[in-house]
């Protein structure tokens, strides 16, 4: 079974922190994803990365920048966290860019930043 | 442009009544198309994907989906709902061009399901 993992729920911090969030997939991947999930919007994708120290901007990268050095791992950085970054973060790993693959989630991490 | 649409925000069902969450797409040339559940606080689980070949496509938990070409659709089904169920339900649409085959998912839609 495919495992992607995130560092953590649940996380609180505040307003100018620099905020670290870890996802890491056992499936040996090429392709991650860092997604922001609030309601009545969906899913928006944040930044995406075909493969180690390669990174693409989505469709809402502003405020964020990403981090791909092991193939992994991939973490989203919140150079300085403001309130309407407080959000659902989904991580999401998939096999190379073929026809057809699925597109694997972590749990989640559920960020405050008050 | 290419885009996923959820027409209700919300699906009402009695247990043990057939259940619909609707799903339309435009993308041009040929869609991939997937369904995901997330329950609450969690993340998203792969329910089921249409690639090619049966327009019918069985997926996890008894749910199953159509690909209606020409309404362009893929509507989620699944005959006796369970108040297990109960859910918010996601529709994604991949496409390839210039985001290389990346996902656009529809806001999704709550479905709850009353014993």
């Amino acid at each position: 079974d495919v495992k992607v993992t995130q560092s953590s729920r649940y996380l609180v911090k505040r307003t100018g922190e620099k905020v670290f969030l870890e996802c890491v997939q056992d499936m040996d991947h090429e392709n991650m994803f860092w997604y922001r999930q609030d309601p009545g919007l969906g899913l928006r994708l944040i930044y995406f990365s075909y493969d180690v120290k390669m990174k693409e901007k989505g469709d809402i990268p502003e405020g964020y920048s990403v981090s791909r050095e092991k193939k992994e791992r991939f973490s989203l950085i919140l150079e300085s966290a403001s309130t309407n970054q407080t959000s659902m973060y989904l991580c999401a790993s998939r096999r190379i860019v073929v026809a057809g693959e699925t597109q694997y989630f972590g749990p989640g991490t559920r960020l405050l930043v008050l | 442009a290419q885009s996923v649409a959820q027409p209700e925000d919300q699906v009402n069902v009695a247990e043990g009544n057939p259940l619909t969450v609707k799903c339309t797409y435009s993308v041009s040339g040929n869609p991939y198309l997937f369904w995901y559940v997330q329950y609450p606080n969690r993340g998203l689980q792969f329910l089921l994907k249409y690639i090619t070949g049966d327009n019918l496509v069985k997926g996890s938990y008894g749910f199953e989906a159509e690909f209606n070409k020409s309404q362009t659709s893929f509507h989620l089904k699944k005959p006796s709902a369970l108040v297990s169920d109960s859910a918010l339900y996601f529709c994604a649409v991949r496409f390839y061009g210039g985001s290389q085959g990346n996902l656009i998912f529809g806001k999704g839609t709550k479905l709850s399901v009353k014993p």
